[in-house]
């Protein structure tokens, strides 16, 4: 069964601590995404990869960064939490699409379970 | 600009009953299209998609979802909805001309099937 593992389900930090959350996946999918998903607001992308060490901001990379040293991992980073940073944040993965390809499975983004930080 | 409306936070329908969950589109190309369902406490699961081809489509738990291209929609539809169905369901889109490969997430529509 394919897998996205993030590392910690629920997080309590304090304001200004540095805060790392960690995303595991088993499918050598060429993409990987971080999202933080708030009521009334949906999903909204952070930061994507599409290989190592390549990274792009989403719609909304401020205050946070990101690291995928190696295919199977990427890292979301708070460098210095604040409380309106209290959110879900769900991790995904999917097979990369050549673009205007139209490849049957493509683009069918797996999540993993999400990992609720409250920051104090 | 990619965007998507679901225009419902909640929907409510007895069990047994007909349920529809409505989403619209706005992409400057052709769209891909997805619905995606979150329990509680759980990640999103994938659903169905349209890509091409027949506008209506079959996803997994008995759900389907109708592509209306005039009318920018993708309505996810079942005909008789269970209790287990009670869920987050998000609608989301992708033009897949832009080549980027990331998706547009709708803001949710809360399913409560009533016993």
């Amino acid at each position: 069964d394919v897998k996205v593992t993030q590392s910690s389900r629920y997080l309590v930090k304090r304001t200004g601590e540095k805060v790392f959350l960690e995303c595991v996946q088993d499918m050598d999918h060429e993409n990987m995404f971080w999202y933080r998903q708030d009521p009334g607001l949906g999903l909204r992308l952070i930061y994507f990869s599409y290989d190592v060490k390549m990274k792009e901001k989403g719609d909304i990379p401020e205050g946070y960064s990101v690291s995928r040293e190696k295919k199977e991992r990427f890292s979301l980073i708070l460098e210095s939490a604040s409380t309106n940073q209290t959110s879900m944040y769900l991790c995904a993965s999917s097979l990369s699409m050549p673009s205007g390809s139209r490849t049957s499975g493509a683009n069918v983004l797996t999540f993993g379970a999400g990992s609720r930080l409250t920051v104090l | 600009a990619q965007s998507v409306a679901q225009p419902e936070d909640q929907v409510n329908v007895a069990e047994g009953n007909p349920l529809t969950v409505k989403c619209t589109y706005s992409v400057s190309g052709n769209p891909y299209l997805f619905w995606y369902v979150q329990y509680p406490n759980r990640g999103l699961q994938f659903l169905l998609k349209y890509i091409t081809g027949d506008n209506l489509v079959k996803g997994s738990y008995g759900f389907e979802a109708e592509f209306n291209k005039s009318q920018t929609s993708f309505h996810l539809k079942k005909p008789s909805a269970l209790v287990s169905d009670s869920a987050l369901y998000f609608c989301a889109v992708r033009d897949w001309q832009t080549g980027a490969n990331n998706l547009f997430f709708g803001t949710g529509t809360r399913l409560t099937v009533i016993p």
